[in-house]
């Protein structure tokens, strides 16, 4: 069964403290990886798309990383508006091309 | 370019009543989705719009839940009766197709009492 599984569900860190949020797939004929950032109240907003293991891409203090079974999501020296929860889903090849989404990593700078 | 529009933001009603939601995607995106977000869960995918068609309906609870869009366009999501268990936020996501980022708007907190 198609599934994607993030960890940690939470992460506290002081601003500057630079960390890796995790994002494990189990998912038959990957087309794409797909991060989001939620804010409280609002909708996913699109960050990355990685599409072969070993791509990298990066957007200020983020940077997504692929793997054949996972993909981590970096963030160095985070602000505290780096804080939102940080969804992963992954884009099956077939089944018109329907997202698996994670559970989400909730992620907490302190200043 | 402007983002994708719902309304209303929040809604407030007893269980058996019915509600509607309303989405008006990015112009020229192709691909429309309705997914229902429970707290501290990833989005759930109710139904999939390609242009007027639809294109995956298979996780809607047809026994209460309706949706359609119109030319194309603009799309609406039906509850009819109201559950306990459909308190969740309704999120409206377009695409230019079927296999480029979704874009969402802010959703629909839906609240039964």
């Amino acid at each position: 069964e198609d599934q994607v599984t993030q960890s940690p569900e939470a992460l506290r860190l002081q601003e500057g403290e630079s960390s890796s949020l995790n994002c494990s797939y189990t998912v038959s004929g990957l087309r794409g990886l797909f991060w989001y950032r939620q804010d409280p109240g609002k909708g996913p907003e699109f960050l990355f798309t990685l599409y072969s293991a070993g791509e990298e891409k990066e957007k200020e203090r983020l940077k997504a990383t692929l793997t054949k079974k996972e993909s981590f999501l970096h963030i160095t020296a985070p602000k505290p508006e780096d804080s939102a929860t940080y969804l992963c889903a992954a884009q099956r090849s077939d089944s018109n091309y329907q997202l698996i989404w994670g559970a989400g990593t909730k992620l907490i700078i302190k200043p | 370019e402007a983002g994708v529009a719902q309304s209303p933001r929040y809604k407030i009603i007893e269980k058996r009543q019915s509600v509607a939601f309303w989405c008006n995607p990015i112009s020229g995106h192709a691909t429309l989705y309705w997914y229902q977000q429970i707290l501290g869960q990833g989005p759930k995918l109710l139904i999939q719009f390609q242009n007027n068609g639809v294109v995956d309906d298979s996780q809607l609870p047809k026994d209460r839940f309706s949706a359609e869009r119109l030319k194309g366009v603009d799309s609406t999501l039906k509850i009819q009766p109201a559950k306990l268990e459909d308190s969740a936020v309704y999120l409206c996501a377009s695409s230019l197709d079927l296999i480029q980022p979704q874009h969402f708007g802010d959703g629909t907190r839906l609240s039964i009492l």
